[in-house]
Formats: structure tokens, sequence, C-alpha cells
């Protein structure tokens, strides 16, 4: 059973990077035809889809945030991770980390994370 | 890219069955077998419950199937049960690679 558990700071001050790191167990970031995504939740609100790599380190994102977005994979760690610079309050989110990406459905997810920008 | 359009609540009784509709266009819905849809309770992560438009994932109930016409996906939930009452969301494979959600159906078990 793939199990992906999200981590890093709750809370981030305006115009700074929100860093974030998913780490899977039961299953390889490595693996063929797996790719891993970051997507996120503003409270209240729906989903977004930011970004995807594959273990390759190809990645692909959102047009709306892939100016401030960066997303990396540590296949010696299972871990992959989410940047993303210049926030304001209106990145503040649930992040979730998911398998799944390009026309992959996102099958596995963390329980994701909460980060709150505020000085 | 433009969110996928859902209505944004639905409701049914007991037994009923309803259906929530998620339009896109030629460029995404359209274009490919590749939607998907999920189901959120409260506080909880999404959980797949459709993939490539019709398939359903191990373990998910057969009252949940999924169909598309044109720009348009749909997700028809049969027999409705108190435990379905949940926010529901499209997902779709675009032309630039990327993925794309609709805004989301808040479905409510009278």
């Amino acid at each position: 059973q793939v199990q992906l558990q999200e981590s890093g700071p709750g809370l981030v001050k305006p115009s700074e990077t929100l860093s974030l790191t998913c780490t899977v167990s039961g299953g390889s970031v490595s693996s063929d035809n797996y790719y891993s995504s970051w997507i996120r939740q503003p409270p209240g609100k729906g989903l977004e889809w930011i970004g995807y790599i594959y273990y390759s380190g190809s990645t692909n994102y959102n047009p709306s945030l892939k100016s401030r977005v960066t997303i990396s994979i540590a296949t010696s760690k299972n871990q992959f991770s989410l940047k993303l610079s210049s926030v304001t309050a209106a990145d503040t989110a649930v992040y979730f980390c998911a398998r799944g990406g390009r026309w992959y459905p996102f099958d596995y997810w963390g329980q994701g994370t909460l980060v709150t920008v505020s000085s | 890219q433009s969110a996928l359009t859902q209505p944004a609540s639905v409701s049914g009784s007991p037994g009923q069955s309803i259906t929530i509709s998620c339009t896109g266009t030629s460029s995404d819905v359209g274009g490919y077998n590749y939607v998907s849809w999920y189901q959120q309770h409260p506080g909880k992560a999404p959980k797949l419950m459709i993939f490539d438009v019709t398939k359903r994932p191990s373990g998910v109930s057969n009252r949940f199937s999924g169909s598309k016409s044109g720009n348009t996906a749909s997700l028809t939930i049969s027999g409705l049960q108190a435990e379905d009452e949940a926010d529901y969301y499209c997902s779709s494979y675009t032309s630039s690679s990327t993925e794309v959600f609709g805004g989301g159906t808040k479905l409510t078990v009278l």
C-alpha cells in the first residue's frame, strides 16, 4: 500500500519561500509511469493542481504558478519536494502530495498539510 | 488554463440517483479520455472514484459510474446513501500536458 506524507513549516511569512517535502513509502518514486504531483486547496475552496515531476526530473507546472514553482525529486530518499517563492496570503492552503499526473489519475494522496502565509 | 465547470451543489434522497456534470473544452475533457472524479469528505484527502472517464478503482462501489459526451463528463451515483454526502471534483488531462480540476460540487443527501 502506497503511503505519502507531507512535511514542512506550517507558517510562512509573506514574500518568503514555501518549502514542503513528500515522503513516499510502500512504493518507489523511481518506478516507470510513477508521476508525483502537488495539489493545493485554499480554505473552503476547490482543488488546484500545482505541478508534477517524473523520476527522470521532467516537470510540468500550472501556468498560473509556473514563474514561482519548483518541484524536485530525491529518488535515493524516495521523496519529492515543492518550493513556492514570493508567497502571499493567497497561497494559504492545504497542500497535498499525490501519486499521479500527466494522464495518470491521482490514486494515492497524502493527508495534506496546512500552510498559512502571515507575518 | 480555466477550471472545469461543475454545478455548485446537487441533492438527492436516499436510494435515488444523481448526476454531476463537468464541462470543459476540446483541449481537455473533449480531447482525451483522461477524466477522473474524486470524493472528498470534510477534513480529509480526496479519494479517487473514477478514472479514464469510466473506470472504477478496486474497492469503489459499482453505484458510482462515469461517462462523457463531447466536452462534458458526468458522474452518476445510484442508490444514494448517507455516506455519499461529500464534495466531488472532476479533473482532466489537458493539451498542455497539465491537469485541471473542476470547481467542485457539494452533494447533499436529504
